[in-house]
């Protein structure tokens, strides 16, 4: 069974710097797509990064610069290095799974909230 | 990037059809992007609904379905049921700068 399963979020001051974690299970990360996305409170999805499985990496407008996605292959794990956090960066980080070497996300984590306030 | 533009909200009595659009910005017709479909329900992650414009995943039912033409595309539900009040968002990919979503349309079942 797929699982993907969040965790590093929490309060943080702004300008502050947060690691995120999304542990797979169920397949292995560096063979697929993988995304992390992102919900404001009452707000829609914004897709945040991808990390495709050759490597290759793009970054929202909005984080890049501050935002680096990562896999550790021996963890099985996907990471978001977020650095020079803003109050806008207050939401809720899922990893996502795309199918295969497709667009569209087959499996979601169940999210992990970043706050970000003095 | 592709822009997608959603309506921020429809409605529909029980048993209606309703249809949810999400435009693209880009010009090109025909092959091009394709379009996938995610049902999110208060307080959980995003379920996907309609992939490649009109595919079902398995156990999704056919009450749902997609379509696209153009730069614009659909979803439509019909058998409206009180469970399908949700937000509903439209997604594309440009391998060439990442994902895109559409901005969310809020289905309230009357």
């Amino acid at each position: 069974e797929v699982q993907l399963v969040e965790s590093g979020g929490g309060l943080i001051q702004p300008g502050g710097s947060l690691r995120l974690s999304c542990a797979a299970s169920g397949f292995t990360v560096s063979s697929r797509y993988m995304s992390w996305v992102r919900q404001a409170p009452g707000k829609g999805l914004e897709w945040v990064s991808i990390i495709y499985s050759g490597g290759r990496t793009y970054y929202a407008d909005s984080v890049k610069g501050r935002f680096s996605i990562s896999r550790d292959n021996s963890k099985n794990t996907l990471y978001l290095q977020m650095n020079s956090l803003r109050a806008d960066d207050t939401a809720v980080y899922y990893c996502a799974r795309h199918y295969a070497s497709s667009g569209y996300f087959d499996s979601w984590g169940q999210g992990t909230l970043v706050t970000v306030s003095s | 990037q592709v822009v997608l533009t959603q309506p921020p909200s429809v409605s529909g009595a029980p048993g209606q059809r309703v249809t949810i659009s999400c435009t693209g910005s880009r010009s090109k017709t025909g092959a091009g992007y394709n379009v996938h479909w995610y049902q999110q329900l208060p307080g959980t992650a995003p379920k996907l609904l309609i992939y490649d414009n009109s595919n079902r995943p398995s156990g999704v039912p056919d009450r749902f379905s997609g379509s696209k033409s153009g730069t614009s595309a659909s979803l439509a539900i019909t058998g409206l049921q009180a469970e399908d009040e949700a937000d509903y968002y439209c997604q594309s990919h440009d391998s060439l700068s990442g994902v895109v979503f559409g901005g969310g349309t809020k289905l309230t079942v009357l």
